[in-house]
């Protein structure tokens, strides 16, 4: 199994740019998150999926959104890219709950310029 | 607010000693409590977890205890090796209608050889 993967690995955008970042998971998982990374900071969720079709918030969804089309995939779009989402965003995976343990990507570094 | 919180955001240890790294939750309805080490460049990975209704776990080379009198818990990492050298968070889980952990700041831990 490649367990979680997320791409791209990095990426730069001006500002008002618009972009998707790519998850996929394939243990078939039910729940998949998304994180953002501040520098120096903990990890904070953004939305989460507890299967396929069913998404909804975390701490801090705006300026962001998602889907959950299938079990496997979980993209994240930015639409209007602002400093403030410079950060490293994590993509996660669990069985069932956020009590099974949570399986993370590499992680992508965004940059917003 | 509810919050995760760690007392020292960096340890250094010698090799071969062991480390203790700690960390403060305020929430007394927490349940669930989960350590991630993660190392330079990548996503977290699951350590150990432990339960409300337990007071000690061990894995192979790391103990956690859990005090929730104080709401205090700690990881402690046995005869340290070089490879242990990353930032560990705790995180804490409560379900209030919805799912989610909430991670901490994270210590970052040194060995020194």
């Amino acid at each position: 199994n490649a367990g979680v993967t997320q791409t791209p690995k990095f990426r730069i955008l001006k500002i008002g740019q618009s972009m998707t970042l790519q998850c996929a998971q394939d243990m078939n998982h039910n729940y998949m998150y998304w994180y953002r990374q501040d520098p120096g900071m903990g990890l904070k969720l953004i939305y989460y999926s507890v299967g396929a079709g069913i998404t909804d918030k975390g701490e801090v969804p705006n300026g962001y959104n998602v889907s959950r089309s299938t079990t496997e995939d979980f993209p994240l779009r930015l639409e209007l890219a602002a400093p403030s989402q410079t950060s490293v965003y994590f993509c996660a995976s669990s069985y069932m709950t956020s009590t099974d343990t949570q399986y993370f990507g590499p992680g992508t570094r965004l940059t917003v310029l | 607010g509810e919050s995760v919180g760690l007392h020292l955001p960096t340890l250094s240890v010698q090799e071969g000693d062991n480390s203790i790294i700690n960390c403060a939750y305020s929430n007394s309805a927490s349940d669930y409590f989960i350590w991630y080490k993660q190392e330079s460049g990548k996503g977290p990975q699951f350590i150990i977890d432990i339960r409300s209704n337990m007071d000690k776990r061990q894995g192979q080379r790391v103990t956690v205890l859990l005090n929730k009198t104080v709401k205090h818990l700690s990881l402690q990492i046995a005869a340290t090796q070089p490879g242990d050298s990353a930032v560990y968070f705790c995180a804490e889980n409560h379900f209030f209608g919805n799912e989610k952990l909430t991670f901490g700041t994270g210590t970052r831990l040194t060995i020194i050889p």
